[in-house]
This record gives structure tokens, C-alpha cells and sequence, in this order.
């Protein structure tokens, strides 16, 4: 089965600083997708950034970055010159390319200090 | 283009009370999603339409739990005989397709007392 690990439940940074969240996955899988989800306090999930698993390029959002190691199964989102409205909860999921579930991580809290 | 919308967004009930969510996907996509989430986890998987037809189903979703989505648009999600474990947000998502980005409404958040 699929698991993803989010090994950080916490993280702080300050505000213009860079801050890297971690995540893995296990999966047998060659076609699949990974996500960054953002679930700020009381407000709904959005989508950070999305990659797909056969592009060897790292996507990349504005101030929102992920390293893709995929031989290591490794997928962290990167935050550069970090803003007070990015503290929230980031979820790191995955998607098999021929499935409809999204399986999560438990989670990173991400407080920005001014 | 308004979002994925979700009612009631709060919802107190008694143990062994019927609830009802209702979920209205982004116009014109033809997946929608339920997923829970409890405090300090992930959303978990619970079921899938692709237009009216349910095709796939967690092993989360216990008999009490059903769901439709008739005529393919909004969908609903009844939990019958509510327990103290069926507190959690659930939270609704729709895609266009297969290999498109899920996209999640503002959650309903459920609380059995």
C-alpha cells in the first residue's frame, strides 16, 4: 500500500526567510502524481504545486518550489522570502496516475514569525 | 467559476441522529470526492463519482454511511445513526478528470455530542 510521511509536525521560519518541508512516499508505482496542499486555520484546502512523477523538472510556483528526488521518493516544497499569510497546515499527497484517491501526509504546521 | 461549495459548514447532532451534507462541485467536473479528516490528520479517502455513478468506496464507509449524486451535479453525503467517532470535517473535491487536480471545498464540520 501507499504511504506518504510527513516527519515534521512543526516548523517555524521567519518572515522573508526560506523554509523546507519534508515529505516521503513508498509506492511501487512508475505512474503517479505528487501534491502540496496548503489548509490554512478555518479555510479550505488549495493546491501549492503538483508534480508529476515521469518529469525529471522540479515545479516550480512563484515563491514555491519542490526538489523531486525520485529515486529516493523524496518530495519537499521549498518557501522562499516566506510571507505571515503562509503559516498554515501543508499536506503532502499522492495520486496513482490510473486511481481517483489522494493519500495524505499527517501534516506540517508552518507558523511565519514577523 | 465559484468553487466547490459545501453546506453546512457546522453541524451539532446528538448520538444516533441522521445527518446530511450536501456538496456542489465546480461547474462541469464530472469527479467528485469525500474524503474525512479528523484533528491532526490527513483527509482520508472515503468515496468517488464519476457523473452519477459511485465507483469507488473506502472501507471507512461503514453501512451508515451512503452517498449519491443524482443527475451527476451536487452530491450528498448521509451518515445515519451518528456515533461520537463520526466527528470529523468532511470535505468534498471535484476534478475534471482522471489526471486533473482535485480541487476542495470549505469542509463540513461535524461534531456528535
Amino acid at each position: 500500500a501507499q504511504t506518504v510521511t510527513q516527519s515534521q509536525p512543526e516548523m517555524s521560519v521567519q518572515e522573508a526567510e526560506t523554509v523546507t518541508l519534508s515529505c516521503t512516499y513508498d509506492t511501487s508505482e512508475s505512474d503517479y502524481y505528487l501534491f502540496w496542499y496548503k489548509q490554512p486555520p478555518s479555510r479550505q484546502m488549495i493546491l501549492v504545486i503538483r508534480q508529476e512523477a515521469y518529469k525529471q523538472q522540479n515545479a516550480t510556483e512563484n515563491r514555491f518550489s519542490v526538489n523531486f528526488q525520485k529515486a529516493a521518493k523524496s518530495f519537499s516544497l521549498k518557501i522562499s522570502d516566506s510571507q505571515l499569510g503562509d503559516a498554515a497546515m501543508y499536506f503532502c499527497a499522492w495520486r496513482g496516475g490510473a486511481t481517483n484517491k489522494l493519500i495524505f501526509g499527517t501534516g506540517t504546521l508552518l507558523a511565519v514569525q514577523p | 467559476d465559484t468553487g466547490v461549495s459545501q453546506n453546512p459548514r457546522h453541524k451539532i447532532t446528538k448520538r444516533g441522529q441522521n445527518v446530511t451534507f450536501r456538496c456542489d462541485p465546480i461547474s462541469e467536473h464530472n469527479r467528485l470526492y469525500w474524503y474525512r479528516q479528523t484533528l491532526g490528520q490527513g483527509p482520508e479517502f472515503l468515496t468517488y463519482f464519476q457523473n452519477e455513478a459511485q465507483l469507488e468506496k473506502s472501507r471507512l464507509l461503514s453501512d451508515r454511511f451512503s452517498a449519491e449524486r443524482p443527475k451527476g451535479s451536487f452530491s450528498t453525503l448521509e451518515i445515519q445513526r451518528t456515533e461520537q467517532g463520526d466527528s470529523a470535517m468532511y470535505l468534498c473535491a471535484s476534478s475534471f478528470g482522471l489526471r486533473e487536480t482535485q480541487y476542495f471545498g470549505p469542509g463540513t464540520r461535524l461534531l456528535v455530542l
